[in-house]
């Protein structure tokens, strides 16, 4: 099993520009997250999703959209985006069944917008 | 919403000493528990969890107390080595919702030769 993967693992952007983010998992979780994090201040959650179909906001989400069309796959969509966005954006999944709440991360996204 | 408060941001530590890391949270409510290490450059990965109908857990070096009165809860690493030098999160659930987790900010724990 390949696990969580996410591309790209670097970028930059321009003041503006707009990027998706991909996320898929191949273990069959139900639950999918995109966090993101800043230096010294630990991972905030910017979206997640329960299941295919259905997604809810997180502690971040404004300049964010996402979408859960299949199990596998969990886009994070960046819409205009600013410096403030400047972080390491990492897609997690858990299975959440029988107690099992143990998050798997993907390897990171470093985004820089100038 | 549910606040997590981690101490110290910096540890260092000598070999073969012992580290401990403290958290409190907020809401009264929450049930769930892990810490999770992440080394340079690399993804968080879970080392351990405890839930709140447990006071103590181990596993090998590594144990983890819940203290539920006081709304906080330790990890604790005996026998510290060079690979235990990372940062560890702790997180605890955000109630309502889907159980978000809510992390910590983080210690860099450093363990010196």
């Amino acid at each position: 099993n390949a696990g969580v993967t996410q591309t790209p693992k670097f970028r930059i952007l321009k003041i503006g520009q707009s990027m998706t983010l991909q996320c898929t998992q191949d273990m069959n979780h139900n639950y999918m997250y995109w966090y993101r994090q800043d230096p010294g201040m630990g991972l905030k959650l910017i979206y997640y999703s329960v299941g295919a179909g259905i997604t809810d906001k997180g502690e971040v989400p404004n300049g964010y959209n996402v979408s859960r069309s299949t199990t596998e796959d969990f886009p994070l969509r960046l819409e205009l985006a600013a410096p403030s966005q400047t972080s390491v954006y990492f897609c997690a999944s858990s299975a959440r069944t029988g107690g099992n709440e143990k998050l798997f991360f993907g390897s990171g996204t470093q985004l820089s917008v100038l | 919403g549910e606040n997590v408060e981690q101490h110290p941001s910096t540890l260092s530590v000598q070999e073969g000493d012992s580290a401990v890391i403290k958290c409190t949270y907020s809401d009264s409510a929450s049930n769930y528990f892990p810490w999770y290490k992440q080394e340079l450059g690399k993804r968080p990965q879970l080392i351990i969890d405890i839930r709140s109908n447990v006071g103590e857990k181990k596993d090998q070096r590594i144990a983890v107390t819940l203290n539920k009165t006081a709304k906080h809860f330790s990890l604790h690493i005996t026998e510290t080595q060079p690979e235990d030098s990372a940062v560890y999160f702790c997180a605890a659930t955000l109630t309502g919702g889907g159980n978000k987790l809510t992390f910590g900010t983080g210690t860099q724990l450093k363990v010196e030769l």
